[in-house]
């Protein structure tokens, strides 16, 4: 079975410049997670979404942060106009259906590095 | 709100010493608890969990027993490898949650040979 994959793998780019993270979940994965890790912030919640729906974004920073999931198979999370203070570790995450059988797991992509410059 | 404190890292050990990685939570409810583990430039994989009191969640040597008297889920192997060097994230979620995670502040281990 292929896990979560999130595209790229490592991004550099100069701040201002427009950031688009890509995510393809689990098949058959309800839910899906944005994560994002730094050194100082560790791991944060950003976003998630069920059924495609977002289901509570107050993990977003700021405006410059959108994320959408247009299909089950698919998500992206968008920052624009990027900053340096954006650079981080950004995960996703998937996990399957039915919310009170809450003994199933997320399974993590391996996650885009993003350098602002 | 619900959370997980875990042990300040980071934890360096010697190959074949014993670990303990102490995690404790306070949650509203009754948590699932989990172990994550993360390797270098990898993302988070799920190393153990348990759903109930007195559960005991064991993966690739590593064991962890939900106590609730205690409110704590201590990550233990007896004898680590090299390989074991990553950091490890405690983390709850509660029944009938909308299955979001709650995680520790990850504990880094090395271990040398």
């Amino acid at each position: 079975d292929a896990g979560v994959i999130q595209s790229p793998r490592h991004e550099v780019t100069e701040m201002g410049q427009e950031v688009t993270l890509r995510c393809k979940p689990i098949s058959g994965h309800d839910y899906l997670f944005w994560y994002r890790q730094t050194m100082m912030r560790g791991l944060e919640l950003l976003i998630y979404f069920n059924n495609n729906v977002p289901i509570d974004d107050s993990g977003m920073p700021e405006d410059r942060f959108s994320a959408k999931m247009p299909n089950a198979s698919f998500s992206t999370l968008k920052i624009q106009p990027s900053e340096p203070r954006d650079s981080a570790v950004y995960f996703c995450a998937s996990s399957p259906a039915a919310a009170f059988y809450s003994n199933q797991p997320q399974h993590f992509g391996d996650g885009t590095r993003l350098s602002i410059l | 709100g619900d959370s997980v404190t875990q042990m300040e890292g980071p934890v360096t050990l010697s190959e074949e010493a014993f670990l303990t990685i102490n995690c404790t939570y306070t949650a509203t409810g009754y948590p699932s608890l989990f172990w994550y583990v993360q390797y270098p430039g990898e993302g988070l994989q799920l190393l153990l969990k348990a759903t109930k009191a007195d559960d005991k969640g064991s993966n690739k040597g590593f064991e962890a027993t939900y106590r609730k008297e205690t409110t704590s889920f201590h990550l233990e192997k007896g004898s680590v490898q090299v390989s074991d060097s990553a950091v490890y994230f405690c983390a709850l979620t509660l029944s009938g949650s909308a299955r979001q995670l709650t995680f520790g502040s990850g504990t880094q281990l090395t271990v040398l040979p």
